[in-house]
């Protein structure tokens, strides 16, 4: 199976400043890298995503890093703002189970 | 955007009752997924099905059934309901393994 582990668990940035998350995964055929955000009380949403054949993706402000030697990934949300306020959950899988292995979620708190 | 509806939202229960959540997707996807959402442990896969009639085995399965009894519809079974399965309960659907989930909004089940 896949283990996905994701840290920190509790973010708290200043207004306009950037967060980083991160992740590391276990099983080096997992070749796909979602990341959802979860508003409080709403269902996770797919914010951005990254292949095993890329690197670095970037959508606006969100900017998403796959290091697969090391099988580490991270989201970046640089200029944060009140709205960017959620939880967030790393996974990965691999093509071969169909299966999305969750982190544990970051509770990010962007202050203003 | 893809439409998947859970029912109940909310339920409350005795332990060793009887609890069955139900999930609808309207979008054709292949692929349907239950997950349990507790502090701590993120979103954890319980079961999760390839097509009508299909079933395979998540990560937490231990007191669960699940049936897809066509491509709309998939039911989570908890026919002993234990405290331990108090959690926010996510249904999700995708088109194909690999891709963008989308959740349902969540069922929150209380065991007392």
């Amino acid at each position: 199976g896949e283990q996905v582990e994701q840290l920190p668990s509790i973010l708290r940035v200043q207004e306009r400043s950037s967060a980083s998350i991160n992740c590391t995964y276990e099983n080096s055929a997992s070749n796909y890298f979602p990341w959802y955000k979860q508003e409080p009380g709403e269902n996770p949403k797919l914010i951005i995503d990254i292949r095993s054949n890329m690197e670095r993706k970037q959508i606006q402000g969100l900017i998403v890093l796959l290091d697969k030697k090391a099988k580490r990934f991270s989201l970046h949300i640089t200029d944060t703002q009140p709205a960017d306020s959620a939880m967030y959950f790393c996974a990965a899988s691999s093509g071969g189970n169909n299966k999305l292995t969750f982190g544990q979620g970051t509770v990010l708190s962007v202050i203003p | 955007e893809a439409a998947v509806t859970q029912s109940p939202r909310n339920k409350v229960t005795v332990t060793g009752g009887n609890v069955t959540l139900s999930c609808r997707q309207t979008n054709s996807h292949n692929y349907m997924y239950w997950y349990r959402q507790d502090t701590g442990h993120g979103l954890r896969l319980i079961h999760y099905s390839y097509g009508a009639g299909n079933l395979q085995i998540g990560d937490v399965p231990d007191g669960y059934k699940a049936t897809r009894t066509t491509q709309e519809d998939f039911f989570l079974l908890l026919e002993l309901a234990s405290p331990s399965q108090t959690s926010l309960y996510f249904c999700a659907s995708s088109n194909r393994g690999g891709n963008t989930l989308y959740f349902g909004e969540g069922s929150r089940l209380i065991v007392v």
